[in-house]
């Protein structure tokens, strides 16, 4: 199993730009959330997802879209990059929404630069 | 909004030794989870306590969380080089709708 997996690795934006950070699961989990991670500030959650066609804002959601047509894929858009938005950003699933006893599981991690 | 402050932020240590990082709140949460991740990684699930007082342990490492759930602690017995990594606690309530809340890290380094 691949668990999550996040594209692309890296990336580089220039201030306006637009781009699509994609997020995949193979363990047929009902969560799925991104975060953002940075220096200081530990993970801040931007949008969530409790199933196909459900979704809600975190904490964070200014500058940022998601979407979930499938229970495998959960992609989070930026509509017009800013350099604000420079940050290493996380998916991360585990199964249902209430059991917040259950474990995150992350991707790997999508570093992203705004110029 | 329910917080979750970590100490230290920044630890540095020689092999051997013994440390303690808390993760502290005015909030009561249902569950406190620990993980660590290592560079270029996603975090990784270590343990989750769920009822006050509870204590676990994981080889080397204890994790305790407290009677009236608002704090947790995480001590390390004899540090090694591979426990150097970045260590968070994240907090679920029931009255958050699920939605877990993070510390904001401690990073550990442990020389030889």
């Amino acid at each position: 199993n691949a668990g999550v997996t996040q594209t692309p690795k890296f990336q580089v934006l220039k201030t306006g730009q637009s781009m699509t950070l994609q997020c995949a699961q193979d363990m047929n989990h009902e969560y799925m959330s991104w975060y953002r991670q940075d220096p200081g500030m530990g993970l801040r959650l931007i949008h969530y997802s409790v199933g196909a066609g459900i979704t809600d804002q975190g904490e964070v959601p200014n500058g940022y879209n998601v979407s979930r047509s499938t229970t495998e894929d959960f992609p989070l858009r930026l509509l017009s990059a800013a350099p604000s938005q420079t940050s290493v950003y996380f998916c991360a699933t585990r199964t249902g929404l209430l059991s917040y006893n259950s474990p995150l599981h992350f991707g790997n991690g999508t570093r992203l630069t705004v110029t | 909004t329910q917080l979750l402050e970590q100490s230290p932020q920044f630890l540095s240590i020689q092999e051997g030794e013994n440390l303690t990082v808390y993760c502290n709140s005015s909030s009561v949460f249902s569950s406190l989870q620990w993980y660590r991740q290592e560079p270029g990684e996603g975090p990784v699930l270590l343990v989750t306590v769920v009822t006050g007082g509870e204590v676990k342990k994981l080889k080397r490492l204890t994790f305790q969380f407290g009677d009236a759930r608002k704090d947790s602690s995480l001590h390390i017995t004899a540090a090694q080089p591979g426990d150097t990594g970045l260590y968070l606690c994240a907090g679920g309530s029931s009255s958050n709708t699920g939605k877990l809340i993070f510390g904001q890290g401690t990073t550990l380094q442990v020389k030889p």
